[in-house]
């Protein structure tokens, strides 16, 4: 079974400082993950996502994330947080067994970030 | 270049009565979600499409619940009857193919009230 974990409910930050979302993932096999941000009564918008390769992946607005494949974590930065970004962030797993097998994508419960003058 | 196109966007209506949502998936995209959000359960998958066809419906929560997709550009998730614990945003989302690395392109949802 595949699962995500992101541990904090809301991360505060200040406008201008650097931001971490932290998200952990369990999968049995090659993890596929991804980052999406939801806007006020809005659907979720896709930021970045880790197939393979280079450890660090950069998405819109600014946005990267870093795969740690020892401590299973996929957290998301951004070195200097606007109030714009201030959102849901979720991020999502899905087990890379096999096209078809395994094509649920699970998503964690979502961090509110909020981002202050 | 249109997204998901879901409709209505806002539903309100009363215990018993039958709700139609729908989604119009990007073209091109073969593989259609319904996902509902609440503040309780977070973003739950219900059903999938790919090609049409149904794949996984383990998250469809009772018999109430229903989804069809008849055509590539077309989806439908009914509810009969609803029950104020129905009200949720429903969302809709496809991609192009049930490939691992794809990523799923959300609609904005349908915010449903059962009174």
């Amino acid at each position: 079974a595949q699962s995500v974990a992101q541990p904090e409910d809301q991360v505060n930050v200040a406008e201008g400082n650097p931001l971490t979302v932290k998200c952990t993932y369990s999968v049995s096999g090659n993890p596929y993950l991804f980052w999406y941000v939801q806007y006020p009564n809005r659907g979720l918008q896709f930021l970045l996502k880790y197939i393979t390769g280079d450890n660090l992946v950069k998405g819109s607005y600014g946005f990267e994330a870093e795969f740690n494949k020892s401590q299973t974590s996929f957290h998301l930065k951004k070195p200097s947080a606007l109030v714009s970004d201030s959102a849901l962030y979720f991020c999502a797993v899905r087990d890379g067994k096999g096209i078809g097998t395994a094509s649920k994508l699970t998503f964690g419960t979502g961090t509110r970030l909020q981002v202050t003058l | 270049d249109a997204g998901v196109i879901q409709s209505p966007r806002h539903e309100v209506t009363e215990m018993g009565q039958e709700v139609t949502l729908r989604c119009k998936p990007i073209s091109g995209h073969n593989s259609l979600f319904w996902y509902r959000q609440t503040m309780m359960r977070g973003l739950e998958l219900l059903i999938y499409f790919n090609n049409n066809v149904p794949i996984d419906d383990s998250g469809m929560p009772e018999d109430r619940f229903s989804a069809k997709m008849p055509n590539a550009s077309f989806s439908t998730l009914k509810i009969q009857p609803s029950e104020p614990r129905d009200s949720a945003v429903y969302f809709c989302a496809s991609s192009h193919g049930l490939a691992e690395n794809n990523e799923q392109f959300f609609g904005p949802g349908t915010r449903l009230t059962v009174l």
